[in-house]
C-alpha cells in the first residue's frame, strides 16, 4: 500500500527568507508525486507533480519540488518566501500502475506553513 | 467559471436526520470523488466514479450513499447523521492524467 509522511505539523518561516516543506513516500514502482494547497475555507490547489523527467519540478507561484529517489523525499521548495504563502500544503502519491476511476491520491497529513513579516 | 461546484456551502443539521450534498464539474472529467476532512485536517477518499460507475468504495458506513446521475455529477446522500459525520466533505474530479480539481468544500456541522 501507498503511503505519504509529511514529518512536520507546522513549519514557521520569515518572509524573504528560503522555506521547505518535508514530503517522503512510500508506494511500489515509480510514484506520481504531488504537493497542494489549501488556503482557509478553500479547497485544494494544485501546485505541481512529478511523473517522470527532471528531478527538480517548477509549478505554481514560484514553488519548486525535488524529487530525491534514493531518499523517497519530495520536498517542496520556494527561494523566498511570502506572507501570502500561508497555508496549508498537502503531499499525495498515487499509486502509477492504477488505472483510470481507480486513480487514487494517498494525501500526508498536511503541513500548516506559517510567513512571518 | 467554477470548475467544480459543491453545494451547500454550509450545511448545519440535527443528529438524525438526512442530507444530501451535491457535486457538479465542467471540465469534462470522467472520474469524480468524495473526499472527507476531519478536524485535524486529515484527508481521507471515500468514494470515486468513473462514467457514473463506482470504482473505489473505502471503508465508509452504509449510511453514506453516493450517486452519478450522469459523468458531470456526483451527489452525496447521508442518512441518519451522526455527531462524528461533522467534517468537510470535498468533491474532486479528474481527466487523464491531470491533476484533480477540487470543490470548495461542504462544512457539515451535526447538533
Amino acid at each position: 500500500a501507498q503511503s505519504v509522511a509529511q514529518p512536520e505539523d507546522q513549519v514557521n518561516v520569515a518572509e524573504g527568507n528560503p522555506l521547505t516543506v518535508k514530503c517522503t513516500y512510500s508506494v511500489s514502482g515509480n510514484p506520481y508525486l504531488f504537493w497542494y494547497v489549501q488556503y482557509p475555507n478553500r479547497g485544494l490547489q494544485f501546485l505541481l507533480k512529478y511523473i517522470t523527467g527532471d528531478n527538480l519540478v517548477k509549478g505554481s507561484y514560484g514553488f519548486e519540488a525535488e524529487f530525491n529517489k534514493s531518499q523517497t523525499s519530495f520536498h517542496l521548495k520556494k527561494p523566498s518566501a511570502l506572507v501570502s504563502d500561508s497555508a496549508l500544503y498537502f503531499c499525495a502519491v498515487r499509486d502509477p500502475n492504477s488505472g483510470a476511476g481507480s486513480y487514487q491520491l494517498t494525501f500526508g497529513k498536511g503541513t500548516k506553513l506559517s510567513v512571518i513579516p | 467559471d467554477t470548475a467544480v461546484s459543491q453545494t451547500p456551502k454550509y450545511l448545519v443539521t440535527q443528529m438524525g436526520n438526512d442530507k444530501s450534498i451535491k457535486c457538479e464539474q465542467n471540465l469534462g472529467h470522467d472520474t469524480m470523488y468524495w473526499y472527507k476532512q476531519d478536524s485535524k485536517k486529515f484527508l481521507k477518499i471515500m468514494f470515486s466514479y468513473n462514467n457514473k460507475e463506482l470504482i473505489i468504495n473505502e471503508t465508509v458506513p452504509n449510511r453514506f450513499s453516493p450517486k452519478s446521475p450522469d459523468k458531470a455529477h456526483l451527489n452525496l446522500h447521508i442518512n441518519s447523521l451522526e455527531l462524528g459525520d461533522s467534517a468537510v466533505y470535498f468533491c474532486a474530479s479528474l481527466g487523464g492524467d491531470q491533476p484533480q480539481h477540487f470543490g470548495d468544500g461542504t462544512r457539515l456541522s451535526i447538533l
